[in-house]
C-alpha cells in the first residue's frame, strides 16, 4: 500500500516565526489533503491539494505529484496554530478512503 | 461543505461493555469512513459504510468487533463492541463532499475511555 511519511515529527516555533512541513509519498496519488488537529482532537480540512499550490491566507500549499511530496507552509505563526499537522493521501477509485502520514506537532510559544 | 456531527462526544466505558457511536450528515453523501486514533497516533481507517450495502472493512478490523448501520445516506453508526482498554481511541467519521472539489470531512469525534 501507499507509504506516507511526514517531516519533522515535532517542532517548537516561537510566535511570529515561520515553518516547512514536509508529505513525502510512495506511489502515484490523485488525493492528497492536510489537516489540522487541534488539541481538543477537531480535525479540519486545510487543502485539497493533488497538485500545484494554493493558498488560504498565512496558509499555503504545494504539490508536486511526479516526485510525490507535497509541502505545507505556515507563515507568522500564532499560538492557535499548535496542533498535530497531517497529510493524507488517497486514490479515488478507491472510494475516497485517505492513508494518513503519522504527522507533525507542532507548538507555538508566544 | 459537509456539517458532520457525532455522538457521544466523550464517555468512559467499562470493560467488557459495548457502545454505539452515531453520525449524521447534513446532507447526503454516498459513502461514510471511520477512522480511529489510538493515543498519540495518527488515524486508521477502520471501514467504508455504503448505503444500502455491507461496509468495507481495512485489514486488521472485523465486522464482529466493529459492526457499522448505514440505514440512509445522511447517517451511520459504528458499535465498538466487548471493549478493553486497548480500544480507548478518538473514533471519527468521516464523508467525501462532491461540491467542494473532492474534500474530505470529519465529525469533532468520540473520545472512548475504557476502564
Amino acid at each position: 500500500g501507499i507509504q506516507v511519511e511526514q517531516s519533522p515529527p515535532d517542532l517548537i516555533l516561537q510566535e511570529g516565526a515561520n515553518s516547512t512541513l514536509r508529505c513525502n509519498f510512495s506511489d502515484s496519488v490523485n488525493n492528497l489533503q492536510w489537516f489540522h488537529q487541534n488539541p481538543w482532537g477537531q480535525l479540519i480540512n486545510l487543502f485539497y491539494i493533488p497538485s500545484g499550490t494554493k493558498q488560504n491566507g498565512r496558509l499555503s500549499a504545494t504539490t508536486v505529484a511526479t516526485e510525490r511530496y507535497s509541502l505545507l507552509y505556515i507563515s507568522s505563526s500564532q499560538t492557535t496554530d499548535s496542533g498535530v499537522y497531517f497529510c493524507a493521501v488517497g486514490v479515488w477509485n478507491q472510494g475516497g478512503k485517505l492513508i494518513f502520514g503519522q504527522g507533525t506537532e507542532l507548538s507555538v510559544k508566544p | 461543505s459537509a456539517v458532520i456531527s457525532q455522538k457521544p462526544s466523550r464517555d468512559i466505558c467499562q470493560r467488557g461493555t459495548s457502545l454505539t457511536i452515531q453520525c449524521q450528515v447534513d446532507s447526503q453523501v454516498t459513502m461514510m469512513f471511520w477512522y480511529r486514533q489510538q493515543p498519540g497516533q495518527s488515524l486508521t481507517l477502520i471501514a467504508t459504510a455504503n448505503q444500502g450495502s455491507e461496509a468495507t472493512y481495512e485489514s486488521g478490523f472485523v465486522i464482529d468487533k466493529f459492526p457499522i448501520s448505514r440505514p440512509n445516506l445522511t447517517f451511520s453508526t459504528l458499535t465498538v463492541s466487548n471493549m478493553s482498554p486497548e480500544d480507548s481511541s478518538i473514533y471519527l467519521c468521516s464523508v467525501r463532499s462532491w461540491d467542494s472539489g473532492n474534500t474530505i470531512y470529519f465529525g469533532e469525534g468520540s473520545w472512548l475511555t475504557v476502564v
